[in-house]
């Protein structure tokens, strides 16, 4: 079973830009959940999506949005992007989420100059 | 609000010996589940091994064992035999099952396994 992939891999944008990162799922697995990782603060948990709909959120500004599609691919977007934004972007997916294993793409590293 | 604290940034261990990965944690929820999780230097996380908060033994999965003391509210990984492929970060993770179910993660330890 194929895992977790994620488009692009690497991202070059520089500061007002917004961008859209892609990850789609294992076969099957209807949550997707985001992350931001960085050295200064770490893994931060973005939001969870399930079955199309936003089930939980972190402590994000408006600019960090997603979405899921029914065949549970999901976007995340970035709008007015700032320097801080710069961070290797993760996603995960499990079946429906809750206290399930949750499986990791290799991640997109974004870079905004 | 839950909180995840690694100690140690780095630790180094010789080829083939085993290495213990400190992990606490503070909650007050009496449901929760702790994970820990491999980083290569090529970004992926990789789930290691799992552990409820009212799991009567410690869980282990193949060379890896986690030292679950809920008194001191401690959950250590153990890695037995290192190996080289095992130089990386690992991260410890929390979540509250009976809650909204959103993961905090530690700040991670980097492992540096030599020959």
């Amino acid at each position: 079973k194929a895992g977790v992939t994620q488009t692009p891999r690497y991202l070059i944008k520089t500061r007002g830009q917004q961008v859209t990162l892609s990850c789609s799922p294992i076969s099957g697995h209807r949550s997707v959940s985001w992350y931001q990782q960085t050295p200064g603060q770490g893994l931060q948990f973005l939001f969870e999506y399930f079955s199309e709909t936003q089930r939980n959120k972190g402590n994000f500004p408006g600019r960090f949005s997603g979405r899921q599609f029914s065949n549970s691919r999901s976007e995340m977007n970035v709008s007015t992007l700032e320097l801080g934004d710069s961070a290797l972007y993760l996603c995960a997916s499990s079946l429906v989420g809750g206290e399930e294993t949750q499986y990791f793409g290799p991640g997109t590293r974004l870079l905004v100059l | 609000a839950q909180k995840i604290t690694q100690t140690q940034p780095g630790m180094f261990v010789q080829e083939k010996e085993a290495v213990t990965l400190d992990c606490t944690y503070d909650t007050s929820d009496p449901s929760y589940g702790l994970f820990w999780y491999k980083q290569p230097s090529s970004g992926e996380m990789i789930f290691l091994i799992y552990q409820g908060s009212y799991d009567q033994q410690n869980a282990t999965e193949g060379r890896y064992s986690l030292n679950f003391q809920k008194a001191r509210k401690s959950a250590n990984l153990v890695i037995s035999a290192s190996q080289l492929g095992d130089s990386a970060m690992y991260f410890c993770a929390m979540i509250l099952t009976g809650g909204s179910y959103i993961p905090t993660f530690g700040r991670g330890t980097s492992l540096i396994v030599h020959p």
